[in-house]
């Protein structure tokens, strides 16, 4: 049973670009949810993806979007990044499916860094 | 939305000591609390979770305490290990999360000292 994989682990991006970062969900889970972590902070809830679609968001603005594709990995788009974007982003997926999240798995990461 | 206040920031313990760790939570409609372990350059880690139809879980050397009517639950370490340092995160959410995600907890650093 493979665990949950994000790629890239390190990024380092100019204020103003784009970004993708991508994540392969646990074998079986078919929910994946995204969470930023700043330096010392704890995870904040960015949003979730269930059946492709977005059924929980967070308070972020629309420049974070997302997709989850048929085999259940997702990506998060961040449009026009600001120095406050640079933080950990973190993958999570569950079995659990629409409104749930129990039993989460994390992957371990992408640091993003905006100059 | 849901605030979830996590005590202390830092613990440092003697190795076999206990160690606990405190939360709180605003939303009286959280029934949800897991807590994370998060090393070094690694994700959180789902250690133990409790629902809120129950009032303590056990796992080995880990439990977890859950208040309802005071709204906050605690988790204890028993025998500490160098390997238990980490830190570590609580959070709480409705029905899992889902619509609101997981809140969680800013994290206490738990230093073991041998």
């Amino acid at each position: 049973e493979t665990g949950v994989t994000q790629s890239p682990t390190h990024l380092i991006k100019t204020r103003g670009q784009q970004v993708t970062l991508r994540c392969s969900s646990q074998s079986g889970h078919n929910t994946v949810s995204w969470y930023q972590q700043a330096l010392g902070q704890g995870p904040q809830f960015i949003f979730q993806y269930y059946r492709e679609e977005e059924n929980g968001r967070g308070n972020f603005p629309p420049r974070f979007s997302g997709l989850q594709f048929p085999n259940y990995s997702s990506e998060l788009n961040v449009n026009a990044l600001e120095l406050d974007d640079s933080a950990l982003y973190l993958c999570a997926s569950s079995p659990g499916g629409t409104g749930t999240n129990y039993g989460y798995t994390f992957g371990s990461g992408t640091r993003l860094t905006v100059v | 939305g849901e605030n979830v206040e996590q005590h202390p920031s830092t613990l440092s313990v003697q190795e076999g000591d206990s160690a606990v760790i405190k939360c709180t939570y605003s939303d009286s409609a959280s029934n949800y609390f897991p807590w994370y372990k998060q090393e070094l350059g690694k994700g959180p880690q789902l250690i133990i979770d409790i629902r809120s139809n129950v009032g303590e879980k056990k796992d080995q050397r880990i439990a977890v305490t859950l208040n309802k009517t005071a709204k906050h639950f605690s988790l204890h370490i028993t025998e500490t290990q160098p390997e238990d340092s980490a830190v570590y995160f609580c959070a709480a959410s409705i029905g899992g999360g889902g619509a609101d995600g997981l809140t969680f907890g800013k994290g206490t650093h738990l230093i073991i000292q041998p």
